[in-house]
Parts: structure tokens; sequence; C-alpha cells
């Protein structure tokens, strides 16, 4: 089975901050990944596919990258809204999703 | 509007069974594949099943495979979710999603099943 960690599990951060999350696959995974947010009480909404394509009306200040068996999602500038649980998902063999990240606000 | 249903969440005991529902509209429910996902109290995403368009395909998580059967009834626009030998470790909001081009695009509001005596 393909094994997704994600790092770090919590993040703190200010509106207006630069944010990376990381991810990684426990084998090659090619760039079948995808990234969701998740608000608390709410269902996860995918925001990246193919580990770099954003999902339609996804502001543009997310972007993600990376290939094989590293990627990250990076939060250009941090927006009250975007403050939330963040996982990364593989999609090359069943489907699998990392722990999460929790961006909070510092 | 793509809206996905999930019902039949409840308080069940320890080795107990359980059916979910997941009422499917605003699209053509027999042209996707479909899943579960869940997420226990607190804790992280966790991917359960996925079954093909026609019912005759299905995959399984290692944590529920052999007590949890997913099934689907195109002519109701349904998918359902069987779970046998329920254990506290199953507590959790069960989440219908569609899928779509390998992705889970659309999602349920969830269901809450929990597992206790």
């Amino acid at each position: 089975d393909i094994q997704m960690t994600q790092s770090p599990s919590t993040l703190s951060a200010s509106v207006g901050d630069r944010i990376t999350i990381s991810c990684r696959a426990s084998q090659s995974i090619s760039t079948w990944l995808a990234w969701y947010q998740q608000k608390p009480g709410k269902a996860p909404k995918l925001l990246i596919y193919r580990a770099s394509s954003l999902e339609s009306g996804v502001p543009s200040r997310f972007s993600a990258s990376g290939s094989g068996t590293e990627f990250t999602l990076t939060i250009s500038s941090l927006q009250p809204d975007d403050f939330a649980t963040y996982y990364c998902q593989q999609y090359i063999t069943l489907w699998t999703f990392g722990q999460g990240t929790k961006v909070e606000i510092k | 509007e793509v809206q996905l249903v999930e019902s039949g969440g409840a308080l069940v005991q320890p080795g107990g069974s359980l059916t979910l529902s997941c009422a499917a509209s605003g699209f053509t429910f027999s042209g996707y594949e479909m899943h579960w996902v869940r997420q226990a109290p607190g804790k992280g995403l966790e991917w359960l099943s996925h079954i093909d368009t026609t019912g005759s395909t299905m995959y399984y998580a290692d944590s529920v495979k052999g007590r949890f059967t997913i099934s689907r009834d195109n002519a109701k626009n349904s998918l359902y979710l069987r779970m046998n030998s329920l254990r506290a470790g199953d507590t959790a909001i069960y989440y219908c999603v569609r899928l779509e081009q390998h992705l889970l695009t659309s999602w349920g509001q969830g269901t809450l099943v929990t597992v206790s005596s």
C-alpha cells in the first residue's frame, strides 16, 4: 500500500504569510496527487489535481508542485478563509490520504 | 446541481451491523464510479471503498475488507455501504463521494456512525 506523509501536522501563520505544506509518498506516484481543503464541519473540497493543476474556481494564491515522491502545496498570501486543514491524496493505486495539516491562526 | 445525501448513520453496539445509503441527484448516477470515505472524530480522512459504474468491480481498504460491502442500485440512484462486525474504531462520519477522472470531486454532507455499548 502507498503511504502518504504530510508535514507539518500543524502550521501557525498570520494573514498575508506565505506558507508551504509538504507531502511525501512511500513510493513514486508520478504526478497522481491531489490536494483537498477541509473546514470544520464541512466536507473536503478539491483544490489541486495532477500535482499542480488548479481546480476551477480555486484562487490563484494556491499553487502546488512535485512529482515522484515529494510534493508541496503553497499559499502565497494567506487569507482568513484559508485557515483550514489540508490533505494530500494519491490516486495512482487506489486512493490514500495524508494525515492532514491544520493551518491555524498565529 | 450535484447532490449526495447520506443516511442511515446511528448508534450501534460493537459487533453489530448497519447499512448506510447515499441518494444521488443532479447527475447521471449510472455514469459515475462512487466511493465511501470516512473521518473519525478529530482525525483525518480515510478512503474506504470504491465501486465501478455497473457494480461489478469493488475495492476496499484493508481496514474494512471482509467486513464492509459497497453496492449500488442505478435504478434508484443510490449507493450503499453494508457494515458488519462493527468496532469502536469504526466510529466516524461516513461520506459518499463521486469520482470524476480519478478525483473525489463531489462529497455528501456525511452521516455519523457511533459504535459504542
